[in-house]
C-alpha cells in the first residue's frame, strides 16, 4: 500500500482567492491523482500527474482553474484558482505503489474545502 | 461508456441482519470492479477487488463481493452486519489500462444496533 498525507485537512477562503492542497506520498509513485467529491455524492478524477509532465486534465476540469505540480515523486499540489462557492467539496489525492492496471487505489484523508 | 451504478442511495438493517449492497456496471471489455467504504468525515478504504479469476472475491472487515457477468453486478456482502459497519460504500470500476476509476454514487448504510 501508500500512505498519502494531505494539507491542510479543512480550509475557508474568499471567493476569488487562491489556495494549496498539499499531498505527500510515504514512497515515491509514479502517478498521483486528484478527485473531487461534493457532499453526499460520487468522485470525480479531476486529473492525474506525473512527474516531469503536464497534468493530464479530464472534461470539465482545466488547468487554469486547477493548476497541479509534480515536482518529485512523492509530492503534489493542487490549486483551486479564483475559488468559488460551487467550487466547495472535498478534494483527495490518490496513487497506487505500483502504476498499472488492477492496482488499488489509496486515497488521502482528504481537504474539505468551504469558499464563502 | 464506462459507468457504475448503485441504485441504492440508503439501506437500513439491524444488526445481525445479512447485508447486499448492489452495484452495476457498464463496461465493454472485462472489468476490473472495486469496492471502497467511507466513514464519516474520513477518507476512503479500500476493501476488495475483482480482476479475473474466482467470482467471488474476498476482502477486509469481512466483506465479500460477487461478480456476475451475465448481469453485469459486483454486489457486496457481509453476514452479519456489525453496527460498525454504518458508513458509505462506493463501488468504483477501472478504465481498464489508465488506472482511471468511475466510482458509482454511493450507498449509505445504516445497520441499527
Amino acid at each position: 500500500s501508500v500512505l498519502l498525507y494531505q494539507k491542510p485537512n479543512r480550509d475557508i477562503c474568499q471567493s476569488g482567492t487562491s489556495l494549496k492542497i498539499q499531498c505527500v506520498a510515504d514512497s515515491q509513485v509514479v502517478s498521483m491523482f486528484w478527485y473531487q467529491q461534493f457532499q453526499e455524492q460520487s468522485l470525480m478524477l479531476m486529473a492525474t500527474a506525473n512527474e516531469g509532465s503536464e497534468a493530464t486534465y479530464e472534461s470539465g476540469f482545466t488547468k487554469d482553474k486547477f493548476p497541479i505540480s509534480r515536482p518529485n515523486l512523492t509530492f503534489s499540489t493542487l490549486t483551486v484558482n479564483n475559488a468559488r462557492p460551487g467550487d466547495s467539496s472535498i478534494y483527495f489525492c490518490s496513487s497506487s505503489p505500483v502504476t498499472a492496471s488492477a492496482e488499488t487505489l489509496y486515497f488521502g484523508s482528504g481537504t474539505r474545502l468551504t469558499v464563502l | 461508456a464506462q459507468s457504475v451504478d448503485q441504485p441504492d442511495a440508503h439501506v437500513t438493517l439491524s444488526e445481525g441482519a445479512s447485508l447486499e449492497l448492489r452495484c452495476s456496471y457498464s463496461y465493454s471489455a472485462a472489468p476490473y470492479l472495486f469496492w471502497y467504504v467511507q466513514y464519516p468525515g474520513q477518507s476512503l478504504q479500500f476493501l476488495l477487488k475483482y480482476i479475473t479469476g474466482d467470482t467471488v472475491v474476498k476482502g477486509t472487515k469481512g466483506f465479500e463481493a460477487e461478480f456476475r457477468k451475465s448481469n453485469s453486478s459486483f454486489n457486496l456482502k457481509k453476514s452479519p452486519a456489525h453496527w460498525s459497519d454504518s458508513a458509505k460504500y462506493f463501488c468504483a470500476l477501472e478504465d481498464t489500462g489508465y488506472q482511471n476509476f468511475y466510482f458509482g454514487k454511493g450507498t449509505s448504510l445504516t445497520v441499527i444496533p
